[in-house]
């Protein structure tokens, strides 16, 4: 079976500090893995894949097979980046996600 | 293009009661993907349809079914609803299914 687990469910930041979203998985297979996030009362969208190793509003995630984690950071961290980060899973060629419970990731001031 | 649109966006129905909810993928999209999300168990995945196939199901009860249109308009059905059936279904589209998935807002049910 597939999982994926977020061990924060809050993390609090200030404004420049570093961020790391923790996200580990399980999957017997090849999966792809994606972070979503969920700005306030804005639809849930994607924030980066891994297949594209690209980095979307500064933010990169590396896959690390050996320790099954796609953790998410970004050196300094925006007041715009509050809002609910979701790591997910992908086995297959189908459009089957298997979602993390999230994080809600808060930058104050 | 326009985005993945869902409706109703809010929805209230009593226990027993049966509910339809529409989803209108991405121009384009053939595959349309629903999830409900609740704040217990977050988002679960319901099922996937492909030109009009159902090509993958989540581990929910039969009384949650789908189906998609030959436009790949997709609706989904809950028969005999219960109070724990409270929640918000998410639809999301793909071009084939494997690639990137684009959410619409969600329609909010609550049973009551």
């Amino acid at each position: 079976a597939q999982r994926v687990t977020q061990p924060e469910k809050l993390l609090s930041v200030f404004k420049g500090a570093p961020v790391e979203l923790k996200c580990n998985y399980s999957y017997s297979g090849s999966p792809e893995l994606f972070w979503y996030v969920q700005y306030s009362r804005q639809r849930l969208q994607l924030l980066l894949r891994h297949i594209s190793r690209e980095s979307i509003k500064g933010f990169t995630a590396d896959l690390n097979k050996g320790e099954t984690s796609f953790h998410l950071k970004k050196p300094f961290a925006q007041e715009e980046d509050s809002a609910m980060y979701y790591c997910a899973l992908s086995g297959g060629g189908y459009s089957t996600l298997t979602f993390g419970k999230g994080t809600m990731l808060l930058v104050s001031p | 293009k326009a985005g993945v649109t869902q409706t109703p966006r809010y929805l209230i129905k009593t226990r027993g009661q049966q509910v339809t909810l529409s989803c209108s993928p991405i121009s384009g999209h053939r595959s349309v993907s629903w999830y409900q999300q609740t704040p217990g168990q977050g988002l679960q995945f319901l099922f996937e349809y492909f030109s009009e196939t159902q090509r993958n199901k989540g581990n929910f009860p039969g009384r949650f079914s789908g189906r998609q249109f030959s436009n790949s308009r997709s609706e989904m059905n809950v028969s005999t609803l219960e109070l724990g059936d409270s929640a918000l279904y998410l639809c999301a589209s793909s071009l084939e299914g494997g690639d990137t998935q684009y959410f619409g807002p969600g329609t909010r049910l609550t049973v009551l």
